[in-house]
């Protein structure tokens, strides 16, 4: 069955510092992984997606995440935070059908000057 | 750029009253879903929806729900007799073409149902 765990309901980390969310994942198919950023009263953006093509994909606002088969993950890294980084970070799977995707319960990057 | 719009963004209802949750999906996209997300949980897929049918629903999507397209641009999710536990954010998307495609889901900014 298909599901997703994000360690950390909340990570903090200074401006400047390094940003790593973490992901694992459970699939009984070739995975197709998300990660979202949900803004305060805004909804769900794609940050970026792995199909199956490039192991470490790069994203939006500097963001990027490598997927690895062996260890089931596909944590989401920035080099440096900036303020703006601040919200609701979501990975997401497939479903087996390939008809919706699963989420994680979400991980708060709050980041402090 | 184009994106998936919801209304209304807050509602209040008493338990047993119906509400209609609207959504206007992105122009061309072909896939619509509903998702929500109660207080503290993950986000749960509810239904998709692909030419004027439901294309897969979950366990939780059961005959209390119902959607429909009534027009060329609207997408409404109805809770016919609403349940404390329905208190939910309640999130639409849209895409061009299936997950399994790999297609991004493009989400709005999610209706908050509050029910008493």
């Amino acid at each position: 069955a298909q599901s997703v765990t994000q360690l950390g309901s909340h990570v903090s980390v200074s401006e400047g510092a390094l940003v790593l969310l973490r992901c694992n994942y459970s699939s009984s198919v070739p995975p197709y992984l998300f990660w979202y950023v949900q803004y305060p009263n805004q909804g769900l953006q794609l940050l970026l997606k792995y199909t199956s093509a490039a192991t470490l994909v790069k994203g939006i606002n500097g963001f990027e995440a490598e997927f690895k088969k062996s260890e089931t993950s596909f944590h989401l890294t920035k080099p440096s935070a900036h303020m703006s980084d601040a919200a609701e970070y979501f990975c997401a799977v497939r479903n087996q059908a390939g008809t919706a995707l699963i989420f994680g319960k979400g991980t708060t990057l709050s980041v402090s000057s | 750029e184009p994106e998936v719009t919801q209304t209304p963004s807050h509602q209040v209802t008493q338990m047993g009253q119906e509400v209609i949750l609207r959504c206007v999906p992105i122009s061309n996209h072909l896939y619509f879903y509903w998702y929500r997300q109660i207080l503290g949980q993950k986000v749960e897929f509810l239904v998709s929806f692909y030419n004027n049918e439901i294309s897969e629903k979950s366990e939780i999507f059961d005959d209390q729900f119902s959607v429909e397209r009534p027009d060329g641009s609207n997408f409404t999710l109805k809770i016919r007799s609403t349940k404390l536990e329905d208190s939910a954010m309640y999130f639409c998307a849209s895409s061009s073409q299936p997950v399994l495609a790999g297609e991004t889901q493009y989400f709005g900014p999610g209706t908050r149902l509050l029910v008493l």
